[in-house]
């Protein structure tokens, strides 16, 4: 079983649906982390949040400690938004990234 | 540069070359990771420095694999005698490290990566 587990693994949806990426994990961490990855392009991170919610423009994310979960929302989602959304955790001495699957999403006008 | 560089950016190896990876991370960063990330999968660790001190090498596949970052900047992936199935993204991120519980320093930049494809 792998330590970091992302559902779904392929999202289709509509412009302007509200979509929702879950992420649980199963190892003691400092921060949790959203990336995002473009076809052929490098990946860029999204959030870093180690508790509570965060928001930045139609994008939200948000971390339950306790029940080891985290979720990443998009608003009004727009056809740009595809991309593969990649969850992955910090923690131990070296905090590497310990990456999951990533979930492949198409928005399609 | 503003963000972490890696080249080149694609690179063509007959099996049995040595190729060599390059990354420039950004100025000031303490902490390199190297990831492979094979097609269709999430990316896997590789190795880590914490400035010029390879703390990390648990995810390095074989003795093929060789990470050094001499001067705690620039960072140099070596891969001998290739295999076909090290064809994959070579990815480089870096972060200002961490100190005590600060956990904003772990935020990582990523490079564009390296495409290796082994033929």
């Amino acid at each position: 079983k792998n330590e970091v587990e992302q559902s779904p693994q392929n999202l289709t949806a509509q412009e302007g649906e509200f979509i929702t990426i879950n992420c649980s994990y199963s190892v003691g961490i400092s921060a949790l982390h959203w990336l995002q990855q473009h076809p052929g392009g490098g990946i860029v991170s999204l959030f870093m949040l180690s508790s509570g919610k965060k928001k930045h423009g139609r994008l939200i994310a948000t971390i339950n400690i306790q029940e080891k979960h985290s979720s990443l929302h998009i608003t009004a989602s727009h056809p740009r938004d595809s991309a593969v959304y990649i969850c992955a955790v910090t923690g131990g001495a070296t905090n590497k990234l310990i990456f999951g699957t990533g979930t492949l999403l198409a928005v399609q006008p | 540069g503003a963000g972490v560089s890696q080249s080149p950016r694609y690179k063509v190896a007959k099996r049995g070359q040595d190729v060599a990876l390059r990354c420039d991370p950004i100025s000031g960063h303490v902490s390199l990771f190297w990831y492979q990330q094979a097609l269709g999968q999430g990316p896997e660790f590789l190795t880590y420095f914490q400035n010029e001190a390879q703390l990390d090498k648990s995810g390095l596949p074989s003795d093929r694999f060789f990470a050094e970052r001499p001067e705690g900047s620039v960072s140099t992936l070596k891969i001998q005698r290739t295999q076909k199935e090290d064809s994959a993204v070579y990815l480089c991120a870096s972060s200002l490290g961490f100190w005590g519980q600060d956990q904003m320093n772990t935020e990582a930049f990523f490079g564009q990566g390296t495409r290796l494809t082994v033929v």
